[in-house]
């Protein structure tokens, strides 16, 4: 099952744009993170957030955790046609390696 | 590239069939996972392999099994494939035992296609 929905599921800018994406989930966890998969290949791994964490930078990529609301965002700074893929967020729970995902944001930039 | 390999790429199978897919761990990597992601959807997790056990498993029904060897590789066998069995295979590496690390490296998928 589904643990996370992405919202939007669709998202369409400009190069040179912020992109956000938004993402929430059931129950608790003890981490959560965030993966861009191009064209139904592999997933490569973005960015990981603890649950004792609110917010984490990784070079233009910005990760907020709200555990009360059980809910996280990724933002994409400054936007480039390279960024255009689906992105994924995944949470874990204490004690499991299980990777639970949402179903995804699919965003494209456009040059 | 994260160093995790997976074969064959692309594969077509009829219905009834059993299919074996392959995985490579990345380096240093003792833990292997494997997913299946169906057109549009996010990765369903099946099940682990530590130390050559299956250490949980999602909601897969038996005809869903594996294997890790020594080397620390894995295989997925599915028989009786339905049609629903159709989609991409993800197998994500990662390294059990070193505190507190959920970053799971995942090759880049085998898609079967069952007819």
């Amino acid at each position: 099952s589904q643990q996370g929905e992405e919202d939007p599921q669709a998202l369409s800018i400009q190069e040179g744009e912020n992109a956000t994406m938004n993402c929430s989930y059931k129950t608790s966890i003890n981490n959560l993170q965030w993966y861009r998969q191009n064209s139904g290949r592999g997933l490569v791994h973005l960015i990981l957030i603890r649950s004792n964490e609110r917010e984490k930078h990784s070079g233009r990529l910005r990760v907020t955790l709200d555990t009360s609301k059980k809910s996280s965002s990724l933002l994409i700074t400054a936007s480039r046609a390279a960024d255009t893929a689906s992105y994924f967020c995944a949470t874990d729970k204490a004690g499991s390696y299980q990777l639970t995902f949402g179903k995804g944001t699919k965003l494209s930039v456009i040059p | 590239e994260t160093g995790v390999t997976q074969s064959p790429t692309h594969l077509i199978k009829t219905r009834g069939q059993q299919v074996t897919l392959r995985c490579s761990s990345q380096s240093g990597h003792n833990t292997v996972s494997w997913y299946q992601q169906a057109l549009g959807q996010g990765p369903q997790f099946i099940f682990q392999y530590y130390r050559e056990e299956e250490n949980g498993r999602g909601n897969f029904p038996p005809r869903f099994s594996g294997l890790q060897f020594p080397n620390y590789s894995s295989e997925l066998n599915v028989n009786a494939l339905e049609l629903d069995d159709s989609a991409l295979y993800l197998c994500a590496s990662s390294s059990k035992g070193q505190g507190v690390r959920q970053t799971q490296y995942f090759g880049p998928g085998t898609r079967l296609l069952v007819l």
